[in-house]
């Protein structure tokens, strides 16, 4: 069974500074692997995926993530948080029969202006 | 172009008793799954609709149904409600093919008292 682990569950971040999200996940097959944005009143969003080829993928609003197989991780990042960026950000994987995704618990970022 | 809708946003009910909730895919989509998430937790897969037949479910008892219908609406539909299903529940939709992303909807929140 597939099982995605996120472990920040809250992070406090001033505006311009750097952010970094953790995720990892268990499972031994190939998969695609998401990350999801949850805006304070609005439903969940796609920021980025990564299905095959380059490991490092680019999202919206500057996010970008890097797949590194060997750890079973696929970080989240931003040079620069905004305070539009305070939202929940969910990492999820998905099998290749592509027909469930797995979520993490999720991380609720706050950026302080 | 509407995205995915559902309906009703939000619901109140009591113990014991049963509930249906709706969801529109997104035009062109045909693949309907749903979620549940809790409070503070990232969403869980309850199951998959294609082609009017389940194909895939999580780990939900028997009391979370569902139904596919000709036009790729679904309804979710939860017997004997208990507290422990108030929740979010989220419909996402997607076409078939293994490198298609999930849509999501706004989500109906539901609350049993």
């Amino acid at each position: 069974a597939q099982s995605v682990s996120q472990h920040n569950h809250h992070v406090i971040l001033s505006e311009a500074a750097s952010l970094e999200l953790g995720c990892n996940y268990s499972y031994g097959g190939t998969v695609n692997l998401f990350w999801y944005v949850q805006y304070p009143g609005q439903h969940l969003q796609l920021l980025l995926k990564y299905f095959s080829g380059d490991p490092l993928v680019k999202g919206i609003k500057g996010f970008e993530a890097e797949f590194i197989k060997s750890k079973f991780s696929f970080n989240l990042r931003k040079p620069s948080v905004q305070w539009s960026d305070t939202a929940e950000y969910f990492c999820a994987v998905r099998d290749n029969a592509g027909n469930m995704l797995t979520f993490g618990g999720g991380t609720r970022l706050m950026v302080k202006p | 172009d509407a995205g995915v809708t559902q309906s009703p946003t939000h619901l109140i009910k009591t113990r014991g008793q049963q509930v249906t909730l709706r969801c529109s895919p997104k035009s062109g989509h045909d693949t309907v799954s749903w979620y549940q998430q809790a409070l503070g937790q990232g969403p869980q897969f309850i199951f998959q609709y294609y082609e009017e037949e389940e194909r895939q479910r999580g780990n939900f008892p028997d009391r979370f149904s569902g139904h596919q219908f000709p036009n790729y609406s679904s309804e979710l539909n939860v017997n004997a409600l208990l507290l422990g299903d108030s929740a979010l529940y989220l419909c996402a939709s997607r076409t078939t093919g293994e490198r298609e992303t999930q849509y999501f909807g706004p989500g109906t929140r539901l609350l049993v008292l």
